[in-house]
C-alpha cells in the first residue's frame, strides 16, 4: 500500500548548518507530496509542497524537488536557526480524497 | 481567520471508560477530518467527512470508535470503551474540499489522550 518512508532522528545541528532530512515515498502514480512541520506544543503546518514531478517546493528557506526516478522528496535548508527546532513531516497525497499517508517524523533540534 | 479549534488539549481516563472530543474546523471548510498520532508515528487518517457525509472510514475501528458530523460543521469522535493502545494525540484537520492535491488541510492543536 502507499507508504512514506524518513529518515530516523532525532536530528541535533549547530546553527547555520546545512540540513538535509531523507524521504521516499511508494509509487503509485504521481502522488502530490507535502513537508509539515510541527512546533512544540502546536499543531502540524504545511511547510511546503509539490504536485507534479520535477516541482521544487519552497517556504522559509526550506526546499523540496520531487524526484520520481528516485520517488524522494528531500528536505533541504542552507542556514539552520534554533527557531526551526521542531519535528518535520513527510507526506503523500493517496487516492483522490484527499487523504494524507505521512511519514513516522523526524525531529531537529538545533543549538546555538 | 481563525484556525481548527479543538477540545479539550488533554484527558487522562482509566481503560474501559469513555471518552469524546470536539472540533470546530475552519468555517467555510468541507472537508474534515480525524488522524490518530501514537507518540513516534505520523498521523494516521482515522475518518474524513464531506460535509456531513463520511468518505472513508476505512481504518476506523469500528467496535469502539464512532464519529459524526451533524448539520456539516463541528465533529466529535468518541471511544467506547478506551484501551492502553488508545492513548495517542487526536488531530482533526479541515480543508475548503478534498480534490486530490488542491486543498491544504489545516490541523487544529490535538488533543492528548492518555489511557491508564
Amino acid at each position: 500500500g502507499d507508504s512514506v518512508t524518513q529518515m530516523e532522528g532525532p536530528v541535533t545541528l549547530s546553527e547555520e548548518a546545512f540540513l538535509t532530512i531523507n524521504c521516499t515515498y511508494t509509487a503509485t502514480g504521481y502522488p502530490s507530496l507535502f513537508w509539515y512541520v510541527q512546533y512544540p506544543g502546536e499543531g502540524l503546518q504545511l511547510l511546503l509542497k509539490a504536485t507534479k514531478a520535477d516541482d521544487k517546493g519552497s517556504n522559509k528557506g526550506f526546499e523540496a524537488t520531487y524526484r520520481k526516478e528516485t520517488t524522494s522528496f528531500h528536505l533541504e535548508k542552507g542556514s539552520v536557526q534554533v527557531s526551526d527546532s521542531a519535528v518535520y513531516f513527510c507526506a503523500r497525497r493517496s487516492g483522490n480524497t484527499g487523504k494524507l499517508i505521512f511519514g513516522q517524523g523526524t525531529t531537529l533540534q538545533v543549538k546555538p | 481567520e481563525a484556525g481548527v479549534a479543538q477540545s479539550p488539549r488533554y484527558k487522562i481516563i482509566e481503560k474501559r471508560q469513555s471518552v469524546a472530543f470536539w472540533c470546530n474546523p475552519i468555517s467555510g471548510h468541507a472537508t474534515l477530518y480525524w488522524y490518530q498520532q501514537i507518540l513516534g508515528q505520523g498521523p494516521k487518517l482515522l475518518i474524513q467527512f464531506q460535509n456531513n457525509g463520511v468518505v472513508d472510514d476505512s481504518q476506523l475501528p469500528k467496535d469502539r470508535f464512532s464519529a459524526e458530523r451533524l448539520k456539516g460543521v463541528d465533529s466529535t469522535l468518541k471511544i467506547q470503551p478506551a484501551k492502553l493502545e488508545d492513548s495517542a494525540v487526536y488531530l482533526c484537520a479541515s480543508s475548503l474540499g478534498s480534490a486530490s492535491g488542491v486543498y491544504e488541510q489545516y490541523f487544529g492543536p490535538g488533543t492528548r489522550l492518555t489511557v491508564t
